[in-house]
C-alpha cells in the first residue's frame, strides 16, 4: 500500500540537542510539507518542497531545517535554536501540476517529541 | 491572504444526534475545499472535498456543499456515531496546485452513547 511513513513515533531529547525526523513516501508525489500541531491547536506549516533539491520557509521555520535530497524523502531537523520544540510533528505529501490543485494531502501518523 | 474560519467547540452531541460544523473561508478565485479528520494521536485523513461552486462532497454519511454565495463549506450528518469522535479540520487549496493548503483551527467532537 503506498503511504507516508514518520519513524519514530516518540522521540524523547534533551535540550540543546538537535534532533532529526524522518518523513518517507511511496506515493510518487513531488511535493511534501512538515506540518507542527500543538495541544488543541491547528496546523502551523514549518516547511515545504515542490521538487527535489528545492524547498520553502512556511509560516513558522525559525529553529528547523530540511533537505530533500530524494524525491521519497524529507527529513526535519528540530535544532536547539527552536525555543519550544516539543509538539506533535506532522509530515505530509500531495501531488503538483495539472490538477493537482485539486488532489488531497496525504498524511502520515505524525511524531511526538518531547524535549526536558 | 487565504483564512479558513470554523466552530472551535469542544462540541458534545448524543449518539444519533445531527452533526453541524460550520466552515467559512476568505480566497480569492476558486479554491479547492476539504474536510479532513484526526482520530486521537494519528495523522489527518481526506473525509471529503468540493472542487467548484455547487459540488457536493460525501463520504461515510458525512456531507457538505461548496457554496460560493456564502463562502461556506459547512459539515453535516444526520446520525453520529461514537466511532465520529474525533477532530474535523476545514481546508482550502488555492487556484494553483503550487499555492499552500491553508487549515481552520479544527473542531473537536465527542459522541456520548
Amino acid at each position: 500500500d503506498g503511504g507516508i511513513t514518520q519513524s519514530p513515533k516518540y522521540l524523547f531529547r534533551k535540550e540543546g540537542q538537535n534532533v532529526t525526523l524522518s518523513c518517507e513516501q511511496n506515493l510518487n508525489h513531488d511535493a511534501m510539507y512538515w506540518y507542527r500541531q500543538d495541544p488543541g491547536q491547528g496546523l502551523r506549516l514549518i516547511y515545504y518542497s515542490q521538487i527535489v533539491n528545492d524547498f520553502q520557509k512556511g509560516d513558522i521555520a525559525e529553529g528547523y531545517s530540511v533537505s530533500r535530497e530524494k524525491k521519497e524523502s524529507f527529513p526535519l531537523t528540530v535544532t536547539s535554536a527552536q525555543k519550544n520544540p516539543t509538539a506533535f510533528y506532522l509530515c505530509a505529501s500531495r501531488e503538483v501540476g495539472g490538477g493537482g490543485r485539486n488532489s488531497p494531502l496525504h498524511f502520515g501518523n505524525g511524531t511526538r517529541l518531547t524535549v526536558t | 491572504g487565504d483564512s479558513v474560519t470554523q466552530m472551535e467547540g469542544p462540541v458534545t452531541l448524543s449518539e444519533e444526534a445531527f452533526l453541524t460544523i460550520n466552515c467559512t473561508y476568505t480566497a480569492t478565485g476558486y479554491p479547492s475545499l476539504f474536510w479532513y479528520v484526526q482520530y486521537p494521536g494519528e495523522g489527518l485523513q481526506l473525509l471529503l472535498k468540493a472542487t467548484k461552486a455547487d459540488d457536493k462532497g460525501s463520504n461515510k454519511g458525512f456531507e457538505a456543499t461548496y457554496r460560493k454565495e456564502t463562502t461556506s463549506f459547512h459539515l453535516e450528518k444526520g446520525s453520529v456515531q461514537v466511532s465520529d469522535s474525533a477532530v474535523y479540520f476545514c481546508a482550502l487549496s488555492g487556484q494553483t496546485s503550487y499555492d499552500k493548503v491553508i487549515f481552520g483551527p479544527g473542531t473537536s467532537l465527542s459522541v456520548i452513547p
